[in-house]
């Protein structure tokens, strides 16, 4: 988990409200990235980012947003309008050029929606 | 598109028994394939990569990994388990050259018993 922090651990919220998750990365990479775990689905992307100020959508961003101000920073917004939003989320980085440099993983904030 | 695929839910073996754990891929060209490790409401953690070479290759705390290109295989071994080995595993490809995202499989979770 060393170098990549998410807050908090455990984050519950009101069906209907935003909520925001962080994740942070001291690892000096330029790519960051949103996954979410559910039982026996293994990770599934929501968002990445390769570089500050730009990100693109996974396979299943409807419902989330992120922004990418600083290259640290990669905060990932669960919205209402996400039907589903209790789940583990993992946030990782890793090095961008060549593809085979592997991703580090923070520690995961489980969300509970009810 | 790449996919990965854990075909067995779960393994068990017994405390100093060799350990294997599957994984098939699928790729349109060369793959760069990884394996982690999870441990309960944890992140993931990098154990080894298959990238070019070598098709055995050598990871963390033991775990080692065979290539089969004719057999689109990579799966994951020890020649003798612990119980500190219990935890959830995951395969995850990547095309070469196709940008930085892992497609990861389900995930296969591993119970060692003493």
């Amino acid at each position: 988990d060393g170098g990549i922090t998410q807050s908090p651990k455990y984050l519950f919220r009101k069906e209907g409200q935003n909520v925001t998750l962080s994740c942070e990365q001291n690892l000096n990479h330029d790519a960051m990235y949103w996954y979410r775990q559910d039982p026996g689905q293994g990770l599934r992307l929501i968002y990445y980012s390769q570089i500050v100020n730009d990100f693109q959508k996974g396979d299943i961003a409807e419902g989330y947003s992120v922004s990418r101000e600083k290259k640290e920073s990669f905060p990932l917004t669960v919205t209402s309008a996400q039907k589903n939003p209790t789940a583990f989320y993992l946030c990782a980085s890793s090095i961008v050029t060549g593809g085979k440099h592997e991703q580090y993983f923070g520690p995961g904030t489980r969300l509970t929606v009810t | 598109a790449q996919s990965v695929a854990q075909p067995e839910d779960q393994v068990n073996v017994a405390e100093g028994n060799p350990l294997t754990v599957k994984c098939t891929y699928s790729v349109s060209g060369n793959p760069y394939l990884f394996w982690y490790v999870q441990y309960p409401n944890r992140g993931l953690q990098f154990l080894l990569k298959y990238i070019t070479g070598d098709n055995l290759v050598k990871g963390s705390y033991g775990f080692e990994a065979e290539f089969n290109k004719s057999q689109t295989s990579f799966h994951l071994k020890k020649p003798s388990a612990l119980v500190s080995d219990s935890a959830l595993y995951f395969c995850a490809v990547r095309e070469g050259n196709a940008g930085n995202m892992l497609t990861f499989g389900g995930g296969t979770r591993l119970m060692v018993k003493p």
